[in-house]
C-alpha cells in the first residue's frame, strides 16, 4: 500500500545548530501534510502543516518545505534546541480526512 | 487551545478480558474522531475512523469485532478492546477534528498491557 516515508530514522544535532529532518511520500493525491512531534510516552504534537497547492511555509522556528515533483518533505528547525529532542512524524492526508503517518525521526540535541 | 483528553491513562489486564479506553474532546465538538495504535519504536497506524451517530470505518486489517468504537456524541468516543491478548498490548491514541477544520487535536495516548 501506499504510505509516507522517512529517509533518516535519527538525527543528532549540537544545540544552536539547524535541524532538517526529511520525509518522502508515495500518494500523489494526497492534498495536505503535517509535522508532529512526539515526545516519549505522550500523544503526538502538531507542529505546522502545508496545503498541497503551496511549497513553503514558517512557523516560528520551523519551515516546512514540499516539494511535489519529488514528492519530498522537510521540516527545518532553527537553533535547534534541548526541548526539540522529540521523534518527529510526517502525516499526510488524502481521501478525505484519512491522515497516515510517516515512519518518524528521533531528533537528539546535545548540549 | 483544543484539548483532546483520554481515560485511563494506562491500564493493565488479564488475558480475555475487555478494556474500554474513553476519548472526549473537552472545549470542542468533534464531528469526526480517529483511533490509532502504536507499538514501541513504531509508528502510529490508524485503525479506524468515527463520525458521530454513525459506525466507524476501519482500516484494512484492523478486526471490528475485536475493536469496538462508540461515538455516541460530540464529544466522547470510546474504544473497547474485546478479550484482549498481550499482543494487544500497544498505546492506543485518539484524535479529534472539528467540522471544516483540517486539525486533528490528538489525546495523550493510553498505554494498554495485557497480561
Amino acid at each position: 500500500g501506499e504510505s509516507v516515508g522517512l529517509h533518516l530514522p535519527t538525527l543528532s544535532v549540537q544545540e544552536g545548530d539547524n535541524s532538517i529532518i526529511n520525509c518522502a511520500y508515495s500518494n500523489s493525491a494526497s492534498d495536505y501534510f503535517i509535522w508532529y512531534k512526539q515526545e516519549s510516552g505522550k500523544g503526538p504534537q502538531f507542529i505546522i502543516d502545508i496545503r498541497s497547492n503551496m511549497d513553503k511555509r514558517q512557523g516560528q522556528r520551523v519551515t516546512v518545505l514540499l516539494n511535489k515533483t519529488v514528492k519530498h518533505l522537510s521540516l527545518q528547525i532553527a537553533a535547534t534546541q534541548p526541548g526539540d529532542s522529540a521523534v518527529y512524524f510526517c502525516a499526510e492526508r488524502f481521501g478525505g480526512f484519512k491522515t497516515i503517518f510517516g515512519a518518524g525521526t528521533r531528533l537528539f540535541v546535545k548540549a | 487551545g483544543a484539548v483532546v483528553s483520554q481515560h485511563p491513562s494506562w491500564v493493565i489486564c488479564k488475558s480475555g478480558t475487555s478494556v474500554k479506553i474513553e476519548c472526549r474532546s473537552l472545549d470542542f465538538q468533534a464531528t469526526t474522531m480517529f483511533w490509532y495504535r502504536q507499538f514501541p519504536k513504531q509508528s502510529l497506524m490508524l485503525m479506524a475512523t468515527s463520525n458521530e451517530g454513525s459506525k466507524a470505518t476501519y482500516e484494512q486489517g484492523v478486526e471490528k469485532d475485536k475493536f469496538l468504537i462508540n461515538h455516541a456524541s460530540l464529544t466522547l468516543s470510546t474504544l473497547t478492546v474485546t478479550s484482549a491478548h498481550p499482543e494487544d498490548s500497544s498505546f492506543y491514541i485518539c484524535s479529534a477534528r472539528v467540522a471544516g477544520e483540517n486539525t486533528q487535536y490528538f489525546g495523550p495516548g493510553t498505554r494498554l498491557t495485557v497480561l
